[in-house]
């Protein structure tokens, strides 16, 4: 069964960080791209970040651009965003989901909060 | 940035009913489109890609067609399973947007 479970979400400060990993299994997972995509309450989704399966590409919406990183760890099939100088507009659940352009598999999410 | 806009934002519609959801686009999206369907407290789920291709286990009543701007999702015969926000979703150029979200609700 293919599943990713993301995690390292929680409640930060203002200007704070914090690393979200997400954990896959069921496909090969350096064979397929990968994103994040956010979700603040009671709003829409927000495409966040792409990653190719082999790292040479890597996208960023204009809102975290210079702020967060995305990474992959294909031997350990995990896809990783670390989040820097977070503000208040960035509370939101996180989903990784995978593909190159449709999502077709997506996590249950993990909750980011900022807040003082 | 293209910008992706979904109309109606809430439709009430009946178990049976045809429903049909309009996306449009800032831009020519050619037919880089996804259709997701989400439920509360769920991740959304793929329906529809590549404007009218049919996601693996998706109910054959969702279809979705259009190019270029202007699109659209179909519901031939409401379910109950159905009663969820969809969003549509290009993947043109980035950054890949989303439009705001259909809420259909029980009439």
């Amino acid at each position: 069964e293919v599943q990713l479970v993301e995690s390292g979400g929680g409640l930060v400060q203002p200007g704070g960080s914090l690393r979200l990993s997400c954990a896959t299994s069921g496909f090969t997972f350096s064979t397929y791209n990968m994103n994040w995509v956010r979700q603040a309450p009671g709003t829409g989704l927000e495409w966040v970040s792409y990653i190719s399966g082999s790292s040479s590409a890597i996208y960023y919406a204009d809102s975290v651009k210079g702020r967060f990183t995305i990474s992959r760890d294909n031997a350990k099939n995990s896809l990783f965003l670390q989040m820097n100088s977070l503000r208040d507009e960035d509370t939101a659940v996180y989903y990784c989901a995978r593909g190159g352009g449709s999502l077709d598999v997506w996590g249950q999410g993990t909750t980011v909060t900022v807040s003082s | 940035d293209i910008q992706m806009t979904q109309s109606p934002s809430t439709l009430s519609a009946s178990v049976g009913d045809r429903v049909t959801i309009t996306c449009r686009a800032s831009q020519s999206i050619n037919y880089w489109l996804a259709w997701y369907q989400q439920k509360p407290g769920k991740a959304p789920n793929l329906l529809i890609y590549k404007a009218s291709s049919l996601e693996s286990g998706v109910p054959s009543r969702f279809s979705g067609s259009g190019s270029g701007t202007e699109f659209t999702l179909t519901i031939s015969s409401l379910q109950p399973d159905d009663f969820a926000t969809y969003y549509c979703q290009q993947y043109n150029s980035y950054p890949w947007t989303f439009g705001q979200g259909t809420k259909v609700e029980i009439k």
